[in-house]
């Protein structure tokens, strides 16, 4: 089966840049959504179709996807900012949702 | 607005079933898929399978096969997940969540419930 790999976590001072990863075979090639999620919350979406932006998630917010790794940026980043970072594709062979282990970004 | 308001916490003995509702609001029920989402606490999100409110089609990780049943109620635009021989490590937030295609992302989640699985 399809495997996502993240690393398990992040940390970055307030204002800086953030870069969160996601690993798979030949990812490029296919279609990522990152999604967050706050303690305590369900998970929202803030990339979609690699680098749309759902209303209401600032333009600070973006991502990327080439060969066998998409990338999730946050520039500026704020306090607001930490929680966990989760990356997902359809896997088309199943029909499956994958989802990469997920990443913890901590702001200093 | 797009509402997936999901059943309350349960508590469960292993071996037991335990059968969740995901009622929409907001929305046209049919024209959307209802995924079903699960996390352990402390871990990651783990996906279970997805139904087809229009067919009632559906398709489930390896995983839980065996094991989970979706189905829905389109008269009362309600989606449900049945998961049977409760172990403890089915401990877990479920969540529902609705996709528009195969490809598509997760554009709204229920608030998720909590499944407690213990003797």
């Amino acid at each position: 089966s399809y495997v996502l790999t993240q690393a398990p976590s992040v940390s970055v001072a307030p204002g800086q840049t953030a870069s969160i990863t996601c690993g798979g075979d030949d990812i490029g090639s296919k279609t990522v959504h990152w999604y967050h999620q706050k303690p305590g919350q369900a998970p929202v979406a803030v990339v979609y179709d690699e680098i749309d932006r759902p209303s209401g998630v600032p333009g600070r917010v973006s991502g990327a996807n080439s060969g066998n790794t998409a990338t999730l940026t946050i520039s500026r980043v704020e306090a607001g900012d930490e929680a966990d970072y989760y990356c997902q594709v359809w896997d088309s062979i199943t029909d499956y949702r994958v989802f990469g282990g997920g990443t913890k970004l901590t702001v200093l | 607005q797009v509402q997936l308001v999901q059943s309350g916490a349960e508590v469960k003995k292993p071996g037991a079933s335990v059968k969740l509702s995901c009622k929409a609001s907001g929305y046209t029920f049919t024209t959307y898929y209802v995924h079903w989402v699960r996390q352990v606490p402390g871990q990651g999100l783990e996906w279970m399978g997805w139904v087809n409110p229009k067919s009632g089609g559906r398709n489930y990780a390896q995983k839980f096969r065996g094991r989970v049943t979706m189905t829905r109620d389109t008269s009362i635009n309600t989606a449900y997940m049945e998961l049977s021989g409760l172990r403890p490590d089915d401990t877990a937030v479920y969540y529902c969540a609705r996709v528009y295609d195969s490809s598509g992302y997760y554009d709204h989640w229920g608030q998720g419930t909590l499944v407690t699985v213990s003797s």
